[in-house]
């Protein structure tokens, strides 16, 4: 059974702490992404990667960071968390061109 | 004008009705659309896709794009309470490792 796996599924963090959500994927998938849901404004993309140390943009980069060591692992951090980084963040790998799997969500608030 | 638009709802509907849920794109470079389904505290799933000439059935799901009208449609025949979820439509672009979401339709099927 396909998994993705965010490891946490609430946070709740301070403003100007550093956050790091981390996702791990056991499917062998190239691609992977974070992307934020919030109320009235659907899902959008943050970054994605698409092989180990390789990363782009997606549509709202400012005030987030990735990185993708090894295959299996997407790290989403937050520099200096603002409460306006208060969302649902959602991982999903894919293989290229292929349909995506997302994990369950984590919830940041950020007071 | 945002490159996928969706009417967020709320729907609402009686167990047994047809549920027509819709999207709009602007870019007619788009080939490939898909329908994700997320329930509550959950990540999206994939539900159905179509490439932008064609219809595509499943069960009691109908995938359909009209190139003509930029529009596509999810019909639900003889929905279900089971069904009540959140409907994003997507579409893969230019890029081949990015997918753009609407912003979701809330639906309701009452037993």
């Amino acid at each position: 059974d396909v998994k993705v796996t965010q490891s946490s599924r609430y946070l709740v963090k301070r403003t100007g702490e550093k956050v790091f959500l981390e996702c791990v994927q056991d499917m062998d998938h190239e691609n992977m992404f974070w992307y934020r849901q919030d109320p009235g404004l659907g899902l959008r993309l943050i970054y994605f990667s698409y092989d180990v140390k390789m990363k782009e943009k997606g549509d709202i980069p400012e005030g987030y960071s990735v990185s993708r060591e090894k295959k299996e692992r997407f790290s989403l951090i937050l520099e200096s968390a603002s409460t306006n980084q208060t969302s649902m963040y959602l991982c999903a790998s894919s293989f290229p061109n292929e349909k995506l799997f997302f994990g369950s969500g984590t919830q940041l608030s950020v007071l | 004008q945002k490159e996928v638009e969706q009417d967020p709802g709320p729907l609402s509907v009686p167990e047994g009705a047809i549920v027509s849920l819709n999207c709009t794109y602007s870019n007619s470079a788009f080939q490939y659309f898909m329908w994700y389904r997320q329930y509550s505290r959950k990540g999206p799933e994939l539900l159905m896709y179509t490439y932008s000439s064609g219809n595509k059935e499943d069960g009691r799901f109908t995938a359909q794009v009209d190139k003509s009208s930029k529009y596509i449609s999810l019909f639900i025949r003889d929905s279900q309470p089971s069904d009540s979820a959140t409907y994003l439509c997507a579409k893969r672009g230019g890029s081949n490792y990015k997918l753009t979401f609407g912003k979701g339709t809330l639906l309701t099927v009452n037993p």
